[in-house]
């Protein structure tokens, strides 16, 4: 199976900071990388697929980066309804996997 | 745009089946595979396999084969997962996924199972 790292393995922050979030495979994964937002209680809601292509809807202060077994998100500057938590996830190959998960919170 | 709506919370004992229902709407149902990822509490979710758009394939993770099984009904927009043999450690928040593809688009609001003697 893939596993998948996320760094740091928590976050704070304030509102307008830039933060980066990566996440670092045991393989390389060909960009087959996706990047959710997770609030408590409730669904992943997906961000970025592709390794760096923006999902419909989504802020345009989200974005993505990265190749082979390293990536990254970047978030341009807070907002508030961007603290909560982050999962990568690769579907280079089943079974799939998710990071462990980085929670932003508030400085 | 479409949603996902999921069957309710469901508390068994150990040893019994649970089966967790997604009703689609909104979009055509029968061209997006659907996946189940479950999500133990303050853990990372996790996959659990995938059925084919048409209902005709599944693949199932390793980890659940001989315990799990996927159907579909597309005439009802709708897919089912029904999981055997339950534990304690199958405690979990279970939710469908629409693949899009690799990636998951749209969820369903999550089914909480609860395992307990």
């Amino acid at each position: 199976d893939i596993q998948l790292t996320q760094s740091p393995s928590s976050l704070s922050a304030s509102v307008g900071d830039r933060v980066t979030i990566t996440c670092r495979a045991s393989q390389d994964i060909s960009n087959s990388l996706a990047w959710y937002q997770q609030e408590p209680g409730k669904a992943p809601k997906l961000l970025l697929y592709a390794a760096s292509n923006l999902e419909s809807g989504v802020p345009r202060r989200f974005s993505g980066s990265g190749s082979g077994a390293d990536y990254s998100l970047t978030i341009s500057s807070l907002q508030p309804e961007d603290f909560t938590t982050y999962f990568c996830q690769q579907y280079f190959t089943t079974p799939y996997t998710f990071g462990p998960g980085t929670p932003v919170d508030i400085k | 745009q479409g949603q996902i709506v999921q069957s309710g919370a469901e508390v068994k004992k150990p040893g019994a089946s649970v089966k967790v229902s997604c009703k689609a709407s909104g979009y055509r149902f029968s061209n997006y595979a659907m996946h189940w990822v479950r999500q133990a509490p303050g853990q990372r979710p996790e996959w659990m396999g995938w059925i084919t758009a048409g209902g005709d394939n599944t693949k199932i993770s390793q980890k659940f084969q001989g315990r799990v099984t996927f159907s579909r009904d597309i005439s009802a927009s709708t897919v089912h997962m029904e999981l055997r043999s339950l534990r304690s450690e199958d405690t979990a928040v279970y939710f469908c996924a629409r693949e899009t593809p690799g990636a998951f688009d749209m969820w369903g609001q999550g089914t909480m199972v609860t395992v307990s003697s």
